[in-house]
């Protein structure tokens, strides 16, 4: 059964500092891994979307990275800024053709001014 | 593009009430999902349907039915509410030829509180 961890649970940086979200899985047979975004009291946007065959991906100032055989990702925030403040979820569409997704407990981020 | 809309988005129920929740995507994606988020645990899947007229388990299906009948909805139903089942609830759509380069599309979710 595919089981996915995120650590730690909270972090709190101050503004402009790089930082980096773990994520880990049970079993590397997977379709894609997917980061996103969720802000108090509201809906999930995605961020990033790794495909099996990738290593990583980048949209601004963020980078995913994925390491199947090793059953890992990290998400990298550059230059984090308040805005960034949020709890960032990871999931990991396994190999059924059903699409379901398997999340993390997710990791609250504050980035103090 | 309304993308996935959820229906209503609050709610407050006595013990042994029923409900619906109400899920509709205009995205013509023909697969479909239902999630619930407690503290701490992240998102898990309550029911799925890859489908018009279909439906599946997912991980915690006790206590909901669902139902497909049209492509663009997707409902959940609350027979007899219980406390355990004070969550929110989120909704979810998917186009399964996109499965390894697209995102699943997510609503704003249903906030459920059952006393």
């Amino acid at each position: 059964k595919q089981e996915v961890t995120q650590i730690p649970a909270a972090l709190s940086v101050p503004e402009g500092e790089n930082l980096v979200l773990n994520c880990s899985f049970t079993d590397s047979a997977i379709y894609n891994l997917q980061w996103f975004r969720q802000d108090p009291g509201k809906g999930l946007t995605s961020l990033l979307l790794i495909q099996s065959s990738q290593r990583e991906q980048t949209s601004g100032r963020l980078n995913a990275s994925l390491d199947k055989s090793s059953g890992r990702s990290t998400l990298y925030i550059a230059a984090s800024q308040p805005g960034d403040s949020a709890t960032y979820l990871c999931a990991v569409h396994g190999s059924s053709n059903t699409g379901k997704l398997i999340f993390g407990q997710g990791t609250t981020l504050q980035v103090k001014p | 593009n309304a993308g996935v809309t959820q229906t209503p988005k609050f709610r407050v129920l006595k013990t042994g009430q029923s409900m619906t929740l109400l899920c509709a995507q205009d995205m013509n994606h023909e697969y479909m999902y239902w999630y619930r988020q407690d503290p701490g645990m992240g998102l898990r899947l309550i029911h799925y349907s890859v489908g018009e007229g279909t439906t599946a388990k997912g991980e915690v299906p006790d206590g909901y039915n669902v139902s497909r009948l049209k492509k663009q909805n997707f409902l959940l139903g609350l027979e007899s509410a219980a406390p355990s089942q004070t969550s929110v609830y989120f909704c979810a759509s998917a186009d399964p030829r996109g499965f390894s380069n697209q995102p699943q599309h997510f609503g704003d979710g249903t906030r459920l509180s059952i006393l």
